[in-house]
């Protein structure tokens, strides 16, 4: 059972405007938010993350936001540059615990 | 810090064949995790160790799979014998504590068997 799912596995977006990024979660357990980014031939960085008791962080062009209710998350690039073309992976935490990792989407942005 | 280090980068072997793959997670991390990495599962926990001692295993696919972390330095994958499906990217990640501040990944294996 995927309790961290990410239902879009590609992502196709215009260089310089908004890409959204989804990622469901299913254990209210869970406290502790990430994403991560992900080239070829790399592994994944940390990019950005948020804790359960804000409802949105921001980090330059990165914005996650964390509805508690719905149990959703999502990471909004503004502009989309060509340069953050990657997967990208949400994952979530409970307690400091291991980490549970979604499948990733894929975000192509197009010059 | 050099980062977690993994070796080798590259790995092709033949189906039947004892593969080791190689980490050196982040001095002072005292959790290490080896994920794999296939288009249908995304990035897939199958095993990690908290303060070298191996705490969840349940991911690891099957007998032919082990790991081991004989000291706070290093640890190894190990696949014997090797077949086909197992063709993936294995990653290896160390953090402080087991997530609450990110994991650090290394580069990677990408392992072929043919």
């Amino acid at each position: 059972d995927q309790q961290v799912k990410q239902n879009s596995p590609s992502l196709s977006v215009q260089e310089g405007r908004i890409s959204i990024l989804n990622c469901d979660y299913t254990n209210s357990m869970f406290d502790y938010f990430l994403w991560y980014k992900k080239y070829p031939a790399e592994g994944p960085t940390f990019l950005i993350s948020i804790s359960s008791i804000k409802d949105k962080n921001e980090d330059g062009r990165f914005t996650v936001f964390l509805n508690k209710s719905a149990k959703h998350l999502s990471l909004h690039i503004v502009p989309s540059q060509p340069g953050d073309s990657a997967v990208y992976f949400c994952a979530a935490s409970n307690a400091g615990n291991m980490l549970t990792f979604g499948g990733g989407t894929r975000l192509m942005v197009k010059p | 810090d050099a980062g977690v280090i993994q070796s080798p980068r590259h790995e092709v072997t033949e189906m039947g064949q004892e593969v080791t793959l190689r980490c050196k997670p982040i001095s002072g991390h005292n959790s290490l995790f080896w994920y794999r990495q296939t288009m249908m599962r995304g990035l897939e926990l199958l095993i990690y160790f908290n303060n070298n001692v191996p705490i969840d295993d349940s991911g690891m696919p099957e007998d032919r799979f082990s790991a081991k972390m004989p000291n706070a330095s290093f640890s190894t994958l190990k696949i014997q014998p090797s077949e086909p499906r197992d063709s993936a990217v294995y990653f290896c990640a160390s953090s402080y504590y087991q997530g609450f501040y990110g994991y650090t990944f290394g580069s990677g294996t990408r392992l072929t068997v043919v």
